[in-house]
């Protein structure tokens, strides 16, 4: 059971917008630590696509976006593309547990 | 250009003691700000943050495998090396070492290494 909740999983269709949320407590997200978002495409390793909530890496498509309030943080993504089909994990860091805390994924299927 | 790979033990029994060695290159962990992190997978599964490790020789860990896990580092090598006590077939896992900065991009896991796939059987 991981300490950040996220849906199991979304889906959209191409061109459309889909939202992941991450809802956490305030010993997390709620005390104002930073969430950071990864993407994992079947069988790779996780790749960084929102940093300090709504921050994008240089080569991350401005399709992404990210924002944070009180105790959750969504990643949304615009123009649903098939490339976009994989896990989403949000991440942040938690004072009571003293490290870093993991969703439990979300799996974004492309209609 | 950061990269890690991580090196060890494809199957270790259940009992056994798990030591994963992670090779860097890219910067130097007596550098101000740097960590090195350990993170793992199950098959099919979320990921899980373990355990940490920082310029300053700070160490981390998740709470609930505090009592088995140990992080130590050789800068001399560059590397960082991970034990974890008493191993399980629920800790059957790919196993990550990853690295970040407390100065860059908010303290994200900005580089991943390639994992060591690691499973637990008899």
């Amino acid at each position: 059971q991981s300490v950040l909740t996220q849906p199991p999983s979304v889906s959209g269709a191409p061109g459309q917008r889909v939202t992941i949320s991450c809802t956490g407590t305030s010993s997390n997200i709620g005390a104002g630590y930073d969430v950071h978002w990864y993407q994992q495409l079947p069988g790779t390793i996780p790749k960084v696509v929102m940093y300090g909530n709504d921050n994008r890496p240089s080569g991350v498509p401005d399709r992404f976006s990210g924002s944070k309030s009180g105790t959750s943080a969504s990643l949304a993504i615009t123009g649903l593309q098939t490339e976009d089909e994989a896990d989403y994990y949000c991440q942040s860091y938690d004072s009571s547990l003293r490290g870093s805390v993991f969703g439990g994924g979300t799996k974004l299927t492309v209609l | 250009q950061v990269t890690l790979k991580e090196s060890g033990p494809a199957l270790v029994e259940p009992t056994q003691t798990l030591t994963l060695t992670c090779t860097f290159s890219g910067f130097s962990l007596t550098t101000t700000g740097e960590r090195v992190t350990w993170i793992r997978q199950p098959p099919g599964k979320a990921l899980e943050w373990l355990a940490r490790i920082d310029w300053e020789d700070d160490k981390f860990y998740t709470t609930s495998l505090k009592t088995r896990l140990t992080v130590s580092k050789d800068t001399s090598k560059n590397q960082v090396v991970l034990t974890m006590a008493n191993m399980d077939p629920v800790d059957t896992a790919t196993y990550y070492c990853v690295h970040s900065h407390r100065g860059k991009w908010r303290g994200c896991f900005d580089v991943w290494g390639q994992g060591a796939v690691v499973t637990v059987s008899s």
